[in-house]
């Protein structure tokens, strides 16, 4: 069984540009979740999707949105890069929205010069 | 704010031996999960045990146990018979559940070196 693929595994962007991130779940799995990590602030929530919907948004600004397919893939983009945007995004999925824990992605590492 | 303390930023334990990480945690709720992940420099996060709040029996998963207080609100890892491959980054979370929406909370984590 494939894990939870991310694509690319690194990019580099220019300040000021945009980038989307993409993540395909586990087969049958149906909630995505995104994490952003770094070193200063660590692994922070995003948001979550389920069923093509958000269903919760962490405390970041509007520049960050994502969203999710109907085959459960999901996207993260970032508008107007910023140097502090330089992080691990990791993408988790679960079979349900659940408390019981998810199945991480190896992540994108993401370079803003 | 809610939050998941990780006292130890680094630990290390010579191969074969015994080595505890501390993890405490707050929270509001009474149903709730708690995880160890491992973050190896591959960066993929790797579940390594789960304990549910409303279980008082400590997890275990072969070497890895934990040992779950709840009302210290302590969550530390216990890894028995340590192996060169356990060497990577340790993350505490804890899940929120406000209403239907689910989130971890992840600690700074704990570098854990073992030595030959």
């Amino acid at each position: 069984k494939a894990g939870v693929t991310q694509t690319p595994r690194y990019l580099i962007k220019t300040r000021g540009q945009q980038v989307t991130l993409s993540c395909s779940p586990i087969s049958g799995h149906r909630s995505v979740s995104w994490y952003q990590q770094t070193p200063g602030q660590g692994l922070q929530f995003l948001f979550e999707y389920f069923s093509e919907t958000q269903r919760n948004k962490g405390n970041f600004p509007g520049r960050f949105s994502g969203r999710q397919f109907s085959n459960s893939r999901s996207e993260m983009n970032v508008s107007t890069l910023e140097l502090g945007d330089s992080a691990l995004y990791l993408c988790a999925s679960s079979p349900l929205p659940r408390k019981g824990g998810y199945t991480f992605g190896s992540g994108t590492r993401l370079t803003v010069v | 704010a809610q939050t998941v303390t990780q006292s130890q930023p680094e630990m290390s334990v010579q191969e074969a031996e015994t080595v505890t990480l501390s993890c405490t945690y707050d929270t509001s709720e009474s149903d709730y999960y708690l995880f160890w992940y491992k973050q190896p420099p591959s960066r993929q996060m790797i579940l390594v045990i789960r304990q549910e709040a409303y279980k008082q029996q400590n997890a275990t998963e072969n070497r890895f146990s934990v040992n779950f207080q709840k009302a210290a609100k302590s969550f530390s890892l216990k890894i028995s018979d340590s192996q060169l491959g356990d060497a990577a980054m340790y993350f505490c979370a804890r899940s929120n559940s406000g209403g239907s929406n689910y989130k971890l909370t992840f600690g700074k984590g704990t570098l854990l070196t073992v030595n030959p």
